[in-house]
């Protein structure tokens, strides 16, 4: 079965920019979305179609998809930002999801 | 404005039954699909079945193919999760949601979540 694979934590000073990244095979042939989930809530879209934000997203929030890795960035990352991030593809109709990787802001 | 209000928290015994419950509201509710996401205590999200209203058209992870069953009732806009027989190994938060398309599309709105625990 299709894997998307993450990194399990990232850091990041206030201010900085952090880059999360999702691997997986010919990933970049499939639409990647992204997703912040803060503790005891649900999952919330930030990225689209490999880099399209919905309405109300913060343009800080970014996406892009090449090869087998899809990367979303956070410019000017602030500690509101500090969440799990979740990417997400289809894969024959089913869909996947990565590990998740725990965003620290400090 | 778009909702997914999904029912109560459930608390059950290990071999007991359970529906859970997701209504849409605001939007076409036949003209999206509908899917359901596990996510064990402290763990990341499993996709596990998604159905389309407008056809009933159904796919489910190989994960919980034969685990879960996904159902709808347009008539009510309600999309359901049911279990024949727990394990306490069900125990998680499960959220509904809803996406365009199951080849491209994205998970644009979610239900606040079903807590559901299974215990002896």
């Amino acid at each position: 079965s299709y894997e998307l694979t993450q990194p399990p934590s990232v850091s990041v000073s206030p201010g900085q920019t952090a880059s999360i990244t999702c691997s997986g095979d010919k990933l970049g042939d499939k639409y990647t979305c992204w997703y912040q989930q803060k503790p005891g809530q649900s999952p919330v879209l930030l990225i689209f179609q490999d880099s399209q934000r919905p309405s109300g997203i913060p343009e800080r929030f970014s996406g892009s998809n090449s090869g087998n890795t899809a990367t979303l960035t956070i410019s000017g990352t602030q500690a509101m930002d500090e969440a799990d991030y979740y990417c997400q593809a289809w894969d024959s109709r089913n869909a996947v999801f990565g590990g998740g990787t725990k965003l620290t802001v400090l | 404005e778009v909702q997914l209000v999904q029912s109560g928290a459930e608390v059950k015994k290990p071999g007991e039954s359970l529906k859970i419950s997701c209504k849409g509201s605001g939007y076409s509710f036949t003209t999206y699909w509908i899917g359901w996401v596990r996510q064990m205590p402290g763990k990341g999200l499993e996709w596990m079945a998604i159905i389309y209203p407008g056809d009933f058209d159904t796919r489910y992870s190989p994960s919980f193919q034969g685990q879960v069953t996904i159902s709808v009732d347009k008539s009510i806009s309600t999309a359901y999760l049911q279990w024949s027989s727990l394990k306490a190994s069900d125990t998680a938060m499960y959220y509904c949601a809803r996406t365009p398309s199951i080849t491209s599309g994205y998970f644009d709105y979610w239900g606040q979540g079903t807590l559901v625990t299974v215990s002896s």
